[in-house]
């Protein structure tokens, strides 16, 4: 499968404690993308980058959010502190044009 | 960014067509309208997307209206696969650097055996 993957798919994690995901685009693909989709709503867009520069970031990604693409291949987005308003699908999408976003399966976190 | 306006949730009969309406009032005339679905535990997949001729794919159609204010995706034989959310995005053509997609909280197609 030469899909968007997203590693872990579910996550269970303490209020306070630290976590990373990972996402691996399409490979040819230098635009990634990071969405958080809360359960009803459409997802949120939260930061876009280019090969690895990273152009932009919502205001949705606080200080305890960052992202990082090293290399311009995978992504990885960490949460630090984590409160349990962070509960929720974290996705991740690429795509080289700029009007077709492929979309990874997600990874839900879920904050106690 | 440009808002679209879509109904909460639809109901179609399976192997019937389907128009799934989006209202898009405040569109700009570099604006282009995009289609995604989000099938069950899954993240959204790409549907279509047009400016202002109508479209076809192997997916769908869509229909713009000739004021561009509003848009129909066509469903030609809905299936049971086709129960989704369908959200309808604008996203300015002019964002050479990057293209953020603003998703609302989409249509809910049911399809009935």
């Amino acid at each position: 499968d030469t899909g968007v993957s997203q590693d872990p798919r579910h996550k269970i994690t303490k209020r306070g404690q630290n976590v990373t995901f990972r996402c691996d685009p399409i490979s040819e693909h230098n635009r990634l993308y990071w969405y958080r989709q809360t359960l009803g709503q459409g997802p949120e867009f939260l930061t876009y980058f280019q090969n690895e520069a990273q152009l932009e970031k919502s205001r949705l990604l606080s200080d305890r959010f960052s992202a990082e693409r090293p290399k311009g291949s995978f992504s990885t987005l960490e949460i630090q502190r984590t409160e349990q308003g962070d509960s929720a699908m974290y996705l991740c999408a690429s795509g080289s044009l700029s009007y077709e976003q492929y979309f990874g399966p997600g990874t839900r976190l879920t904050v106690t | 960014d440009a808002k679209t306006t879509q109904p909460n949730s639809m109901e179609s009969n399976e192997e019937e067509p389907v128009h799934l309406p989006c209202n898009h009032s405040t569109i700009s005339g570099t604006d282009y309208i995009h289609w995604y679905r989000q099938l069950p535990s899954q993240g959204p997949e790409y549907v279509i997307h047009g400016l202002t001729s109508n479209v076809n794919n192997r997916m769908a159609s869509l229909a713009i209206a000739e004021d561009r204010k509003s848009s129909t995706l066509i469903l030609h034989r809905a299936t049971l696969r086709d129960a989704a959310v369908y959200y309808c995005i604008l996203s300015d053509s002019l964002k050479t650097s990057y293209d953020k997609v603003i998703f609302g909280p989409g249509t809910s197609l049911s399809v009935i055996p």
